[in-house]
């Protein structure tokens, strides 16, 4: 039973243009969001977060958005770069539990 | 710099030979987490360990073993790996399990079993 879902495994999107990964969950009491950026090779970086009491976050070129009522969040990086091709991971997290990730989203940025 | 580390980056082993993963942190983290990450899902914890305190996900199977000697070291034990087993395994960090932790991974040990 997936507890946070990332629908679209892969993106494509053109340089200068906005990326949106999206997010949604299942348990309703995450109170505390994640996304991390994972490139080959490499362990997953930390991002951005937001916590349920914020429906906004932002942080330069990366918003991260969220509508508990959906339970439903999105990344938003606007404009995109080549070196933001990565995997994308949603990960979710109620107090003093263990987080909870999804499967990832593989966003392609295309000169 | 403070970071996680994990070796070896490539392992192999052979069906039913005990391995063992380790990682590393310079961060004073009190929390150390294990996942394993198979192509294309979700990392799935395996266990994590609060401090010296054990804590053990209920759908982890008996071959996979931890231990943490000391707040920097965490090792991940694999008693009789099977070919189910290969996958990439993450180590992660986390200052504490409160409110707005933020875990810190290192850059991971893809297992191959031959």
């Amino acid at each position: 039973d997936q507890q946070v879902k990332q629908n679209s495994p892969s993106l494509s999107v053109q340089e200068g243009r906005i990326s949106i990964l999206n997010c949604d969950y299942t348990n309703s009491m995450f109170d505390y969001f994640l996304w991390y950026k994972k490139y080959p090779a490499e362990g997953p970086t930390f991002l951005i977060s937001i916590s349920s009491i914020k429906d906004k976050n932002e942080d330069g070129r990366f918003t991260v958005f969220l509508n508990k009522s959906a339970k439903h969040l999105s990344l938003h990086i606007v404009p995109s770069q080549p070196g933001d091709s990565a995997v994308y991971f949603c990960a979710a997290k109620d107090y003093g539990q263990n987080f909870v990730f999804g499967p990832g989203t593989r966003l392609s940025v295309l000169p | 710099d403070a970071m996680v580390i994990q070796n070896p980056r490539y392992q192999v082993t052979q069906f039913g030979k005990p391995v063992t993963l380790s990682c590393s942190q310079t961060l004073n983290h009190n929390v150390m987490y294990w996942y394993q990450q198979k192509s294309s899902q979700a990392p799935k914890l395996l266990f994590h360990y609060y401090d010296k305190d054990f804590n053990n996900e209920a759908d982890t199977p008996d071959n996979f073993q931890s231990r943490r000697p000391n707040t920097s070291f965490c090792f991940l034990d694999i008693r009789s790996p099977g070919l189910g087993d290969a996958a990439m395994y993450l180590c992660a960090t986390s200052k504490d399990r409160l409110f707005q932790e933020t875990q810190y991974f290192g850059p991971g040990t893809r297992l191959l079993v031959l």
